[in-house]
This record gives structure tokens, C-alpha cells and sequence, in this order.
């Protein structure tokens, strides 16, 4: 199956500091690829959808200001916690469609602890 | 309501036990479906698309009822190695997943 590689797999930061996370697709052009938050013992909830060269679409109570997510090519988007806090401690996950949409292809995950 | 709904868990099962899960969802415009599979801090991977005409592979049973949007997964002779936890998913559109909470599935020996 396609490959979609996320970066990095684990980060610890200071409260205040931003993070960014890359989601690269290696073997297929994806207009669209998508970003998750897992809470512990809780299921991935779409945080927003990331679209090739225009504004990605947030999920409804996802901060856009606070989430800042770049798609600037068809095979990278990033997402930048600003100014996090231990409450964005998180399993984000990105997801990245072929053209036919049959399946979604997801990165490994970032684990993110803010202290 | 919840979006995509699945049965609470967990199901503890003993080694060789049938086990089924359940999941409903509430947008009749949903294309396509899916079951995947989360192991402890993973990232989820695809189990199997779920059609309406039913879909085997190997010990996993995979059924759509559209009419009443209904999604069934069932797995017979359970392994050590099935526990995880089970995701109902369904694609909104465009690849857009919506996941539903998981069933935490235990196979002890």
C-alpha cells in the first residue's frame, strides 16, 4: 500500500512553545490529506482537512489560529501547535487519500507531551 | 448522537471464542466503509472495506445493511494476537474519515 511518513514520531516541549509536524506522502500525489487528535482511551477526532495550495477546513471547536496547517505541496502538510499547553499533550495523526478515495493512508503518529 | 457509534467494550474473550461488533452510523450519504485495527499508541491500519454483498477474509466476517445503516464485524477463532482495539469507519466524502470510539477487544488464553 501507499506510504505516508510522519515526523516526528514523539516531541516534548515547553508550555508556550511551538511544534510542527510534517506529513509527507512518498509514493503518491495526495490533494487532500487530513489531521487527527487522540486523546488517551478516546478515538481520533478529524481536527481539519488539508487541501493542496488553498486554507485547510477545520472541524467545528479546532482553533485555526492555534492549529496552523500548510499544504504547500502534493505531498506535504504540516501542522504547527503554537503556543502549546500541557492540554494539547496528544496522539495526532495524519491521513492522506489516493485519487480513487478507496482508502485512507495514515502516518505513524506524533506523540506530543507539552510541560 | 455520535456520528459513528460502536458497541462500549471491552470484550474479553477466551482463545477460540467468536466475537461480534457492532456499529451504526447516522449519514444515509456515507460512501464507503471501513473496519481498522488500533494496537496500544499505533496508528490505526485497515482491517477490511465493508461492502453490502458481505466480505470474507480468512477469520474476519465483514456485513453493510445501507437500509439501516448498519456495520457488523465478527471474527471467529480468536487469537492472542487479535486483541486491539476495533475502529468502525466510514468515509464522509473525498476520504474524510469519521471514526467511531473504538471496542477494545482482550483474547486471553
Amino acid at each position: 500500500g501507499a506510504v505516508v511518513s510522519q515526523h516526528p514520531s514523539w516531541v516534548i516541549c515547553k508550555s508556550g512553545t511551538s511544534v510542527k509536524i510534517e506529513c509527507r506522502s512518498l509514493d503518491f500525489q495526495a490533494t487532500t490529506m487530513f489531521w487527527y487528535r487522540q486523546f488517551p482511551k478516546q478515538s481520533l477526532m478529524l481536527m481539519a482537512t488539508s487541501n493542496e495550495g488553498s486554507k485547510a477546513t477545520y472541524e467545528q471547536g479546532v482553533e485555526k489560529d492555534k492549529f496552523l496547517i500548510n499544504h504547500a505541496s502534493l505531498t506535504l502538510s504540516t501542522l504547527t501547535v503554537t503556543s502549546a499547553h500541557p492540554e494539547d499533550s496528544s496522539f495526532y495523526i495524519c491521513s492522506a487519500s489516493n485519487s480513487l478515495n478507496t482508502e485512507a493512508f495514515f502516518g505513524q503518529g506524533t506523540r506530543l507531551t507539552v510541560v | 448522537r455520535k456520528e459513528v457509534e460502536q458497541d462500549p467494550g471491552p470484550f474479553n474473550v477466551p482463545e477460540g471464542a467468536t466475537v461480534a461488533f457492532n456499529c451504526t452510523y447516522s449519514n444515509s450519504a456515507s460512501q464507503s466503509f471501513f473496519w481498522y485495527r488500533q494496537d496500544c499508541r499505533k496508528e490505526p491500519k485497515l482491517l477490511m472495506s465493508v461492502y453490502s454483498s458481505g466480505n470474507e477474509d480468512g477469520r474476519f466476517t465483514a456485513q453493510l445493511n445501507r437500509a439501516s445503516q448498519y456495520i457488523s464485524l465478527l471474527i471467529r477463532d480468536s487469537k492472542l494476537s487479535d486483541s486491539a482495539t476495533y475502529l468502525c469507519v466510514v468515509n464522509i466524502e473525498g476520504g474524510k474519515l469519521i471514526f467511531g470510539q473504538g471496542t477494545e477487544l482482550s483474547v486471553k488464553p
